[in-house]
């Protein structure tokens, strides 16, 4: 059974900096990308970055909205991704959830999937 | 960016009906289209990717369809487990952008 488990959330002040982790099991976890996704209170989904898997360079992507703040990294011997959080400010404040990505490879184009969820670790940014 | 429009914002159905929610892209994005259910205080969950592809263990009463800017999903005989909110995403292009959301209520 695919299981992704994120902890680490909790109150924190702005401008501090807080980690996220996604603890996986149940699939190979080096073959996969991963994404985290973050819904405030009361409002839809928004994707925050992922980072590919080391076959295709581990490479990151994020949102405008976190770019330069947020890093996304992860150790395969662990099972393990990380959302590290800098400068956080109360906008940030949201569930995040981790996902696994499923890659599907087209003449056209590379594109992924969220094949699978973890059940969100709660952030929230207050003084 | 990518923007994705949903249409309704809310839908109000019994159950028995068939309802359609529809997605559009602010650019072509060949079939890069997936569609999310999520319940209240829950994860979301993947239903449908590529634009038509069933995910495994979702029920044939959900469909979806279209390619370039235009999609739809189509629950057909709603069932009580169905009421919630349906997003789409696109995958084409970074950063992958969700829809505003569909939430599905008992009339």
């Amino acid at each position: 059974e695919v299981l992704l488990v994120e902890s680490g959330g909790g109150l924190i002040q702005p401008g501090r900096s807080l980690r996220l982790s996604c603890t996986a099991s149940g699939f190979t976890f080096e073959d996969y990308a991963l994404s985290w996704v973050r819904q405030a209170p009361g409002k839809g989904l928004e994707w925050v970055g992922f980072i590919r898997s080391e076959t295709y360079g581990g490479t990151t992507e994020y949102a405008a909205s976190v770019e330069g703040r947020f890093t996304i990294s992860r150790d395969d011997s662990k099972s393990i991704a990380y959302l590290q959080m800098n400068s956080l400010k109360s906008e940030d404040t949201a569930v995040y959830f981790c996902t696994r990505d499923q890659r599907v490879d087209t003449a056209m184009v590379t594109w992924y999937y969220f094949d699978y969820w973890g059940q969100g670790t709660r952030v929230t940014v207050s003084s | 960016d990518i923007q994705m429009t949903q249409s309704p914002s809310s839908l109000a159905a019994s159950v028995g009906d068939r309802v359609t929610i529809t997605c559009r892209a602010s650019q072509s994005m060949s079939n890069c289209l997936n569609w999310y259910q999520q319940k209240p205080g829950k994860a979301p969950k993947l239903l449908i990717y590529g634009g038509s592809n069933l995910q495994s263990e979702v029920p044939s009463r959900f469909s979806g369809r279209g390619s370039g800017t235009d999609f739809t999903l189509t629950i057909t005989s709603l069932q009580p487990e169905d009421f919630a909110t349906y997003y789409c995403q696109q995958s084409y292009s970074s950063p992958r952008t969700f829809g505003q959301g569909t939430t599905l209520v008992i009339k």
